[in-house]
């Protein structure tokens, strides 16, 4: 049981490009989301999604955009790379009132 | 709406010693309470939640928490640290949890274990 699979680890973006982080989750929860994780920050949520089909955003949603075909998958897309964005984010899943298992995390830079 | 703060950003222990790491929250509604754990380059782990009932609260690898309403507080400790014990732990509120949309995530204290 693989819970939820991140790819890639890591990644160095060049101002301007774009990128997909994949997230991909085999429990069948409904729920998943995209968090940021910034040094001193805690995690912030970006976007979540309550079922495929669904998505809304968080508290910091600006310059990503998701998309949700199936209840496994929940891609993050970063259509124009800013040094802003260089963070580690995360992704989760869970049942609506259950508790979130995450992923390993995306080491993003934005150069 | 809620919101968390965690007293130091880094605390250090000896191996062996007690741990306590600080949380305190505010919330407008009764809370669902959290910590979790993160080891280095991980995700995060849930080690313990607090939802109704009892306030003391027991976790995974030795931890608990006490929920205390009056000081808004929700301190996590274990009796005796372990080099392994080293990592980021995060405090989270959620008032009423109907999904993780809702829990706010604290800072964040770093743990180190001094042999």
């Amino acid at each position: 049981n693989a819970g939820v699979t991140q790819t890639p680890k890591f990644r160095i973006l060049k101002i301007g490009q774009s990128m997909t982080l994949q997230c991909t989750q085999d429990m069948n929860h409904n729920y998943m989301y995209w968090y940021r994780q910034d040094p001193g920050m805690g995690l912030k949520l970006i976007y979540y999604s309550v079922g495929a089909g669904i998505t809304d955003k968080g508290e910091v949603p600006n310059g990503y955009n998701v998309s949700r075909s199936t209840t496994e998958d929940f891609p993050l897309r970063l259509e124009l790379a800013a040094p802003s964005q260089t963070s580690v984010y995360f992704c989760a899943s869970s049942y609506s009132e259950g508790d979130a298992f995450f992923g390993q995390g995306t080491r993003l830079t934005v150069v | 709406a809620q919101s968390v703060t965690q007293l130091g950003s880094h605390v250090s222990v000896s191996e062996g010693a007690l741990v306590l790491l600080r949380c305190n929250y505010s919330s407008s509604v009764p809370p669902y309470l959290f910590w979790y754990v993160q080891y280095p380059n991980q995700g995060l782990q849930l080690l313990l939640k607090y939802t109704t009932g009892a306030t003391l609260v027991k976790g995974i690898n030795g931890f608990e928490a006490e929920f205390k309403k009056s000081e808004t507080s929700f301190h996590l400790t274990k009796p005796s640290a372990h080099m392994s014990d080293a990592a980021e732990y995060f405090c989270a509120v959620s008032g009423r949890l109907r999904s993780y949309d809702k829990v706010i995530f604290g800072p964040g204290t770093s743990l180190s274990v001094i042999p």
